[in-house]
């Protein structure tokens, strides 16, 4: 069975701040792709950031990072420098490399105040 | 950057009726998708399409659910007969390469009366 659980319903922060938000994982694939998205205000669902689990190193992209932590089945979002903008519906997904199917969790809601 | 067009982006229909919901994905893209989403809620997975076919479909892709794509032209959703529960917004999403997180459509929102 494959389950991906976000425990944070909502997050609000002061802008220039960094945030994390949560994700954990059930997969019993040894080999698995793990998303983060988020769906803005309009409904738009944009691609932000993805971690392989072969890779130990933790993935990068301008303020995302990750904070992969395998043997917990943890794949936290990390954005560093929150602006206003950054308000929206983080999903974290999962992909197990044995299917094609993509399993989000439930998202958390991140609201970033002046 | 490329993008996945899906039409129309809202669609009123009355209980019973066929409906089908156009995507047009990137054009170099082989792997297709449809999730469902209800309320901004999770968004859940209906089924997946590779070289003309179903490759899998979750629970939710009841017998009254169908997908094509026939000569590379729009990937379609057709719901025949609609009920009240498929009410939500479908988002179609595409992949080059099955490892790669698709592009997700701006959605299109259902609504079944």
């Amino acid at each position: 069975a494959q389950k991906v659980t976000q425990t944070q319903t909502s997050i609000s922060v002061v802008e220039k701040t960094t945030v994390t938000m949560d994700c954990v994982y059930e997969t019993r694939d040894s080999s698995y792709f793990l998303f983060w998205y988020k769906q803005t205000a309009s409904g738009e669902i944009v691609f932000l950031i993805r971690q392989d689990s072969y890779k130990k190193e933790n993935a990068t992209v301008g303020h995302y990072s990750l904070n992969f932590q395998k043997p917990k089945s943890s794949i936290g979002l990390i954005i560093t420098a929150t602006q206003i903008e950054d308000s929206a519906v983080y999903f974290c997904a999962m992909r197990e490399y044995s299917n094609n199917r993509i399993f989000f969790g439930d998202g958390t809601q991140l609201v970033v105040k002046p | 950057g490329p993008k996945v067009l899906q039409i129309p982006s809202h669609q009123i229909i009355d209980m019973g009726q066929m409906v089908t919901l156009n995507c047009d994905p990137v054009s170099n893209h082989l792997y297709f998708y449809w999730y469902k989403q209800i309320l901004g809620q999770q968004m859940e997975f209906l089924v997946n399409f590779y070289n003309g076919k179903v490759m899998e479909k979750s629970k939710l892709f009841k017998d009254q659910f169908s997908v094509e794509r026939p000569d590379g032209s729009y990937f379609t959703l057709k719901i025949q007969p609609t009920a009240l529960e498929d009410s939500a917004v479908y988002f179609c999403a595409s992949s080059l390469h099955n490892n790669q997180a698709p592009l997700f459509g701006e959605g299109t929102r259902l609504s079944v009366l």
